[in-house]
């Protein structure tokens, strides 16, 4: 079955700085989705990726999926606590553009400011 | 827009009880899935359902039912609650089965005693 892995599992990051989250899939992605969480609250959609070598940009937050399509990376282009929260990629477990995800652990995101 | 809109928000049940977890969306959206959070194991899926009348399972269907007799609703059933299924809740839809942006609703935190 399809496991999906993050790292890091947690950032610290001052505000200002820019950082990369990733996502690695143990086979190869058709349909990689990238959500954040605040603690108590659902899950906002960010971004969709379904072609190898994607980018697709939002505000400042970018998302690529690479040409192999087994990895992806969200990039924050000078954090502001705003973005703090946690951010999980999701893709479908069924190896095809489906909207069966499965799900990462998450990356726990701190913005000291 | 309401989007998706899941009640109750929190619950506490006691071993044993059964209830049942509302999700509803204003979509018009063919796709609606249940999931379940627990920290350190992300989100999986419980059970989904392609358009009225079908429903089908996910990775962890055992101890919920559920029914889809109208598009906009699809409520989670637990028959006989028990401490494992404390957990948090996200109902899920999507316009179709595959290749759209997928909305998730805030959750319903449920307790086991």
């Amino acid at each position: 079955s399809q496991e999906l892995e993050q790292s890091p599992q947690s950032l610290i990051v001052q505000e200002g700085k820019n950082l990369t989250i990733n996502c690695t899939s143990s086979k190869t992605l058709y349909g990689l989705y990238w959500y954040k969480q605040k603690y108590g609250e659902g899950l906002i959609f960010l971004m969709m990726l379904q072609k190898g070598g994607e980018e697709k940009s939002h505000e400042k937050i970018t998302a690529k999926l690479d040409e192999k399509k087994q990895q992806s990376s969200l990039h924050i282009t000078a954090s502001q606590p705003s973005h703090a929260g946690i951010y999980l990629c999701g893709a479908d477990a069924d190896g095809g553009a489906t909207n069966k995800l499965i799900f990462g652990t998450g990356t726990l995101l701190a913005v000291q400011p | 827009n309401a989007g998706v809109t899941q009640t109750p928000k929190f619950q506490v049940l006691k071993t044993g009880q059964s209830m049942t977890l509302q999700c509803a969306q204003d979509m018009n959206h063919e796709y609606m899935s249940w999931y379940r959070q627990d920290p350190g194991m992300g989100l999986r899926l419980i059970h989904y359902s392609v358009g009225a009348g079908i429903t089908d399972q996910g990775e962890v269907p055992n101890g919920y039912n559920v029914s889809r007799s109208t598009t906009e609703d699809f409520p989670l059933r637990l028959l006989s609650a028990a401490p494992s299924q404390t957990s948090v809740y996200f109902c899920a839809s999507s316009a179709t089965y595959s290749g759209n942006t997928i909305y998730f609703g805030e959750g319903s935190w449920l307790t086991v005693v």
